[in-house]
């Protein structure tokens, strides 16, 4: 079964930092590009990043550029998201999600969500 | 940065209607990088259309994309009560790969 699920959310103060991880099983992890979307509580979805499969290739919102860093662990078939200096407005459900293709792209798997709350 | 409208932002149908819901980009969008997604309350987002036109696997041929340029629409040609959701469209043609705001298609 293909899956993606996603931990490390959790409660973090302004200027703090967490490492969000998105274990994937059930295909080859290594020939995918792979995104983070979030959406904060009752909005609408937001793209965060996108990494391509051998990680060499990054791309970010300008909201998270610099404070965001998204990576990945072929050989652990995981996602990670590192984010730094975070803010109130980065509250979120935080997805990760494939890429079916480079040609016609598509997120067609997602995780389960997992929530970050930035508050004092 | 392509900014994606919907429209409308809320649609009230009822089941067996035709639904048609519209996304326009302020800058032109290859085809090939246009998505379509329905959201369902407390659920991730499941994608249903990609490339403009393309059904994603296992869904229905009820769901139909086209458009090309900056107009793009979604039609739904008979609604089942599972339609009942948010519907959101996406570009890939250029950083970032922004959303629409969401169309919610209630009954």
């Amino acid at each position: 079964e293909v899956q993606l699920v996603e931990s490390g959310g959790g409660l973090v103060q302004p200027g703090g930092s967490l490492r969000l991880s998105c274990a994937v099983s059930g295909f080859t992890f290594s020939s995918y590009w792979m995104h983070w979307v979030r959406q904060a509580p009752g909005k609408g979805l937001v793209w965060v990043s996108r990494i391509n499969s051998d990680g060499s290739s990054t791309i970010y919102a300008d909201s998270v550029k610099g404070r965001f860093t998204i990576s990945r662990d072929n050989a652990k078939n995981t996602l990670y998201l590192q984010m730094n200096s975070l803010r109130a407005e980065d509250t979120a459900v935080y997805y990760c999600a494939r890429d079916r293709s480079i040609s016609w792209p598509g997120m067609d798997v997602w995780g389960q969500g997992t929530t970050v709350t930035v508050s004092s | 940065e392509i900014v994606l409208t919907q429209s409308p932002g809320t649609l009230s149908l009822s089941p067996g209607e035709r639904a048609t819901l519209s996304c326009r980009a302020s800058q032109s969008v290859s085809s090939s990088y246009l998505a379509w997604y329905q959201q369902k309350p407390g659920q991730a987002p499941r994608l249903l259309i990609y490339g403009a036109y393309r059904r994603a696997t296992d869904i229905p041929d009820r769901f139909s994309g086209s458009g090309s340029g900056t107009d793009f629409t979604l039609t739904i040609s008979r609604l089942e009560p599972e339609d009942f959701a948010v519907y959101y469209c996406q570009q890939y043609g250029s950083s970032p790969h922004t959303f629409g705001q969401g169309t919610k298609l209630e009954i």
